[in-house]
């Protein structure tokens, strides 16, 4: 029973172009939602997040978009450059966190190419 | 900035082979995570720690043990390795009395049981 799922496993965008990853959920209770990149070899990186009281939280060229009737979530990369190339996961918790207990999706691979 | 540091990056070992991966944070975090990452699965959450000689079974204990002794570090222990245990394993922690705040992940450990 996958409660968070990113159904794309891979993404290519042009150089300079959006990238728009997408996330659904199931479980109504999360109200953390976070995104972390990971290249090859490395640990993840946390990257932005945001709480179900938001749908819209920026940080330099990454958003994040929370739709919460659609119990959707989607990272917005603009423009996108070569070294965001790198597996994103999305990952959700309940309770804000303080459990620290996090639910994470397949991952998306995001390929730009120059 | 929080630093956690796993102590191996590769290992191989062998099938039968009690194996012990090494987890130490030095943030004075409360919370410290095992996961495993494999293709298509995301990351999978093994075993957790609130606090020292406490542990959780995560989603998928079977086959690990933990040992938390002092608050920043945390083991993970393979009983018997077996080759369906090879796989990228992540080690995170975070601050548990805090709410809305990321895990931060070691760079992982590849481990291969041959």
């Amino acid at each position: 029973d996958q409660q968070v799922k990113q159904n794309s496993p891979s993404l290519s965008v042009q150089e300079g172009r959006i990238s728009i990853l997408n996330c659904d959920y199931t479980n109504s209770m999360f109200d953390y939602f976070l995104w972390y990149k990971k290249y090859p070899a490395e640990g993840p990186t946390f990257l932005i997040s945001i709480s179900s009281i938001k749908d819209k939280n920026e940080d330099g060229r990454f958003t994040v978009f929370l739709n919460k009737s659609a119990k959707h979530l989607s990272l917005h990369i603009v423009p996108s450059q070569p070294g965001d190339s790198a597996v994103y996961f999305c990952a959700a918790s309940e309770g804000g966190n303080q459990g620290g207990k996090l639910i994470f999706g397949q991952g998306t691979e995001l390929s730009v190419k120059p | 900035d929080v630093k956690v540091t796993q102590s191996s990056r590769y290992l191989v070992k062998r099938t039968g082979e009690k194996v012990f991966l090494e987890c130490v944070q030095d943030m004075d975090h409360e919370n410290m995570f095992w996961y495993r990452q494999d293709p298509g699965l995301g990351l999978r959450l093994i075993y957790f720690s609130y606090d020292v000689k406490m542990k959780e079974k995560g989603d998928i204990p079977e086959g690990y043990s933990v040992s938390r002794e002092k608050k920043e570090r945390f083991s993970l222990i393979l009983e018997s390795a077996s080759t369906n245990q090879t796989s990228m394993y992540l080690c995170a922690s975070t601050n548990g009395g805090t709410a809305y705040q990321p895990q931060h992940f070691g760079d992982g450990t590849r481990l291969s049981i041959l």
